[in-house]
């Protein structure tokens, strides 16, 4: 299993460009999420979703969307990038629709805005 | 929601002593707390996790301890390795999201 795969690893954009980060799972995982990593901020939650046609906004969700067509890939929009979602995102997915699981993390994609 | 505090930020130990992190959390309906270690480059790994019907959980040189009334866990690494030199993060789980602390950059010195 490739567990949780992340692309692409590095992205520079350009203010008001829009762009997909994918994610894909080959876990069967129902549960998967998005987290941006900041310096000193630790991981926080952008978007999550429990199951295919089901998506939630976590605690920093604003100027990113997402959508879960299959229970596989849960890519995210950035529909006008900011400087301020320069960042590393992380997608991670775990088993099952309630968190008494671990979550399995890919290794991220880099964003720079300018 | 849920707040997760995690002391200290940095933390520098001579190889073979041990290390201590520690967690708070906010909300007592918070029934799962994993342990995440992260490595330069790449995404947090689980090493240990605890669920709240347990006060304790050991994995080698790894343990983790749990306090629910006080509302603190603990992640305990002895005889510490340079490859333990990591950012570790807590975690705490409540509904259908992880609530993570601001991590610990622990540094082991050979």
């Amino acid at each position: 299993n490739a567990g949780v795969t992340q692309t692409p690893k590095f992205q520079v954009l350009k203010t008001g460009q829009s762009m997909t980060l994918q994610c894909a799972q080959d876990m069967n995982h129902e549960y998967m999420s998005w987290y941006r990593q900041d310096p000193g901020m630790g991981l926080r939650l952008i978007h999550y979703s429990v199951g295919a046609g089901i998506t939630d906004q976590g605690e920093v969700p604003n100027g990113y969307n997402v959508s879960r067509s299959t229970t596989e890939d849960f890519p995210l929009r950035l529909l006008s990038a900011a400087p301020s979602q320069t960042s590393v995102y992380f997608c991670a997915s775990s088993s099952g629709q309630t968190l008494n699981s671990p979550l399995h993390f890919g290794n991220g994609t880099r964003l720079t805005v300018t | 929601g849920e707040n997760v505090e995690q002391h200290p930020s940095t933390l520098s130990v001579q190889e073979g002593d041990s290390a201590v992190i520690k967690c708070t959390y906010s909300d007592s309906a918070s029934n799962y707390f994993p342990w995440y270690k992260q490595e330069l480059g790449k995404g947090p790994q689980l090493i240990i996790d605890i669920r709240s019907n347990v006060g304790e959980k050991k994995d080698q040189r790894i343990a983790v301890t749990l306090n629910k009334t006080a509302k603190h866990f603990s992640l305990h690494i002895t005889e510490t390795q340079p490859e333990d030199s990591a950012v570790y993060f807590c975690a705490g789980s409540l509904g259908n999201q992880f609530y993570f602390g601001t991590g610990t950059s622990l540094t082991v010195i050979p």
